[in-house]
């Protein structure tokens, strides 16, 4: 089982580029979630999709824009990368809302 | 909105038994999960509470009491591979899993 796959696993972005990171699930949950890790930070939520056709906003959406394409995928794009969202990037997806399985994470590095 | 507050380090000795502690305010709360973090990998599941109680998976326990919007997860016998991060969860009626700071465990041997 692949769970969650999201790509790319590393990247370095100049500031003001824009990119699109994409995540795919194959275990067939209604929501799925985009959060960001800092160091000392935990976990913050940037956007999530409680079932296909919905998105709404976490704690920290500025500079960040969803799309869920459709039940299995959900991509998150910074359309303007700024040096303050480097940082790890993890893809969740989960049934009920209790259980979540994330992704391997994905390191984006803004120079 | 959510908060959520648990220690950001604890130390033991392997054999030794931690307690995590976390608090959190939130409205609409369904239920109180824990996630363990090494370094480098993923958050993966650890146990969930929905009702008052503990909830016991092999070495790891989990507690809530949602009348003081507390839980902990208690870790038994140490082992070195337990040393990584542990993070509480709190979900709630809108589907949304908003998470702690993280509490660093170092086993020493």
């Amino acid at each position: 089982n692949a769970g969650v796959t999201q790509t790319p696993k590393f990247q370095v972005l100049k500031t003001g580029q824009s990119m699109t990171l994409q995540c795919a699930q194959d275990m067939n949950h209604n929501s799925m979630y985009w959060y960001r890790q800092d160091p000392g930070m935990g976990l913050r939520l940037i956007y999530y999709s409680a079932s296909e056709g919905t998105t709404d906003k976490g704690e920290v959406p500025n500079g960040y824009n969803v799309s869920r394409l459709n039940k299995r995928e959900f991509s998150l794009r910074l359309e303007s990368a700024a040096p303050s969202q480097t940082s790890v990037y993890f893809c969740a997806s989960s049934d009920l809302g209790n259980t979540i399985y994330f992704g391997e994470g994905s390191w984006l590095t803004v120079v | 909105g959510q908060s959520l507050e648990q220690p950001s380090e604890v130390t033991a000795v392997e054999g030794a038994i931690v307690q995590i502690n976390c608090t959190y305010q939130t409205s609409g709360f369904y239920g109180l999960s824990w996630y363990q973090q090494h370094d480098g990998g993923a958050p993966t599941f650890l146990s969930y509470n929905a009702l008052d109680g503990l909830e016991e998976t092999g070495r790891f326990s989990s507690f809530l009491s949602r009348s003081d919007s507390y839980g902990y997860l208690l870790l038994q016998e140490l082992q070195m591979k337990d040393s990584a991060s542990y993070f509480c969860a709190v979900s709630g009626n809108d589907y949304k899993l908003s998470f702690g700071a993280g509490t660093t465990v170092t086993v020493r041997a």
